[in-house]
């Protein structure tokens, strides 16, 4: 079975500062893998996602991740934070045969202080 | 857009009570899912449905049903309502597509607190 790791549940930095949200995966056959957002008392929405081709893929409101297969990660950046960033970020990962299920971490919070 | 559509954004039941949830999306997903988010505990699986008529059970199942009759609708049903069930309710659809699976989209969510 294949489970996800966010390795933070809280990220405060002040507006205009990079920030990365870490996700550490582990499974024993291929996955996809998903970056989503959550604002305050709404679903969840896609930011990225990495299917196959380039490990490095960019996705809305200028998230990019990186997939590194040998260290299991797909840890999410920006360059610079705005404070409509503060939300939940969920990291999630589907088996390529699991016929869509995906397995999601716990979220980290991220809050974006002026 | 897709579209996937909960009934309600809040709900006040009280315990022993028969709940349902409703969920549609609007783009003929063969996939739907009901998830549950706490704090602390992110998305946690309650079942799967593939296809109509068709369920899976996910990771916490006890305490709810489903039903799928049409593909378009998926129901979560909460046969005898208990305090522990008090959460955010996540309905989400998505389509695999020859090899490749979708990402998920979800609805709004339903709050739901039984009291």
């Amino acid at each position: 079975a294949q489970s996800v790791t966010q390795l933070d549940s809280q990220v405060p930095v002040f507006e205009e500062a990079p920030v990365e949200l870490r996700c550490n995966y582990s499974s024993s056959v291929s996955v996809y893998l998903f970056w989503y957002v959550q604002y305050p008392n709404q679903g969840l929405q896609l930011l990225l996602k990495y299917l196959s081709g380039s490990t490095l893929v960019k996705g809305i409101n200028g998230f990019e991740a990186e997939f590194n297969k040998s260290q299991t990660s797909f840890h999410l950046r920006k360059p610079s934070v705005h404070i409509s960033d503060t939300a939940e970020y969920f990291c999630a990962v589907t088996l390529f045969t699991n016929a869509g299920k995906s397995t999601f971490g716990d979220g980290t919070t991220l809050t974006v202080k002026p | 857009d897709v579209k996937v559509t909960q009934s309600s954004r809040y709900l006040v039941k009280r315990t022993g009570e028969k709940v349902f949830l409703e969920c549609v999306q609007d783009m003929d997903h063969e996939n739907m899912f009901w998830y549950r988010q706490d704090p602390g505990l992110g998305l946690r699986l309650i079942y799967f449905s593939y296809d109509v008529k068709m369920k899976e059970k996910g990771d916490i199942p006890e305490g709810y049903s489903v039903s799928r009759e049409k593909k378009e609708r998926f129901s979560l049903i909460l046969e005898s309502a208990s305090t522990n069930q008090t959460s955010m309710y996540l309905c989400a659809s998505s389509s695999p597509r020859g090899w490749r699976n979708t990402e998920a989209f979800f609805g709004q969510g339903t709050r739901l607190t039984v009291v």
